[in-house]
């Protein structure tokens, strides 16, 4: 079975400071990748996505994530955190096998730091 | 361009009683899909469907029914609520005609009491 991965529930940083979210997934066939980004009592809102091609995709906000097919990840950065980034993000696979779900990790909320 | 759209946005429902979330979109879209959120699970997929008279269960599918009789349109029941089904649901679609980007609705907000 397919599944999503985001290590870390919580992840503090410093206003300024490097951005490192990351995700993993579980899947035998070349994925579509997602990240999306949460603001308290709002809907979910696509920050960038992975279907084929350049590996380094880059989102809204400068978010960008990079696909490694080797390690099975789509970690998300951002060189300079603002405190505007302070949201739940949620990284999200669709398989284009046995279903066409689409899976959503636990989502990892960040703390931003004055 | 209304996207999906959810509705009721709020609902209080006692145990045992029935509702039915509405959930429709206007961009064609082969794949809907309807999640719950709870606080630390993320979304967790409740049923889905791949087109027009086909759907099939997720992750949590109990308590739940839907039916995809067009396109644009896929509602999610509550058979009989249970306090256990207090949550923020989500429908969401996608297709081949978006890059398959997911769309969300709003979400709905549902207590049951």
């Amino acid at each position: 079975a397919q599944s999503v991965t985001q290590l870390g529930s919580h992840v503090s940083v410093s206003e300024g400071a490097l951005v490192l979210l990351r995700c993993n997934y579980s899947s035998s066939v070349p994925p579509y990748l997602f990240w999306y980004v949460q603001y308290p009592n709002q809907g979910l809102q696509l920050l960038l996505k992975y279907t084929t091609g350049a590996t380094l995709v880059k989102g809204i906000n400068g978010f960008e994530a990079e696909f490694k097919k080797s390690e099975t990840s789509f970690h998300l950065t951002k060189p300079s955190a603002h405190m505007s980034d302070a949201a739940e993000y949620f990284c999200a696979v669709i398989v284009e096998t046995g279903g066409f779900k689409t899976i959503f990790g636990a989502g990892t909320r960040l703390f931003v730091k004055a | 361009n209304a996207g999906v759209t959810q509705t009721p946005k709020f609902q209080v429902l006692k145990t045992g009683q029935s509702m039915t979330l509405q959930c429709a979109q206007d961009m064609n879209h082969e794949y809907m899909s309807w999640y719950r959120q709870d606080p630390g699970m993320g979304l967790r997929l409740i049923h889905y469907s791949v087109g027009a008279g086909i759907t099939d269960q997720g992750e949590v599918p109990n308590g739940y029914n839907v039916s995809r009789s067009t396109t644009e349109d896929f509602p999610l029941r509550l058979l009989s609520a249970a306090p256990s089904q207090t949550s923020v649901y989500f429908c969401a679609s996608r297709g081949a005609s978006s890059g398959n980007t997911i769309y969300f609705g709003e979400g709905s907000w549902l207590t049951v009491v």
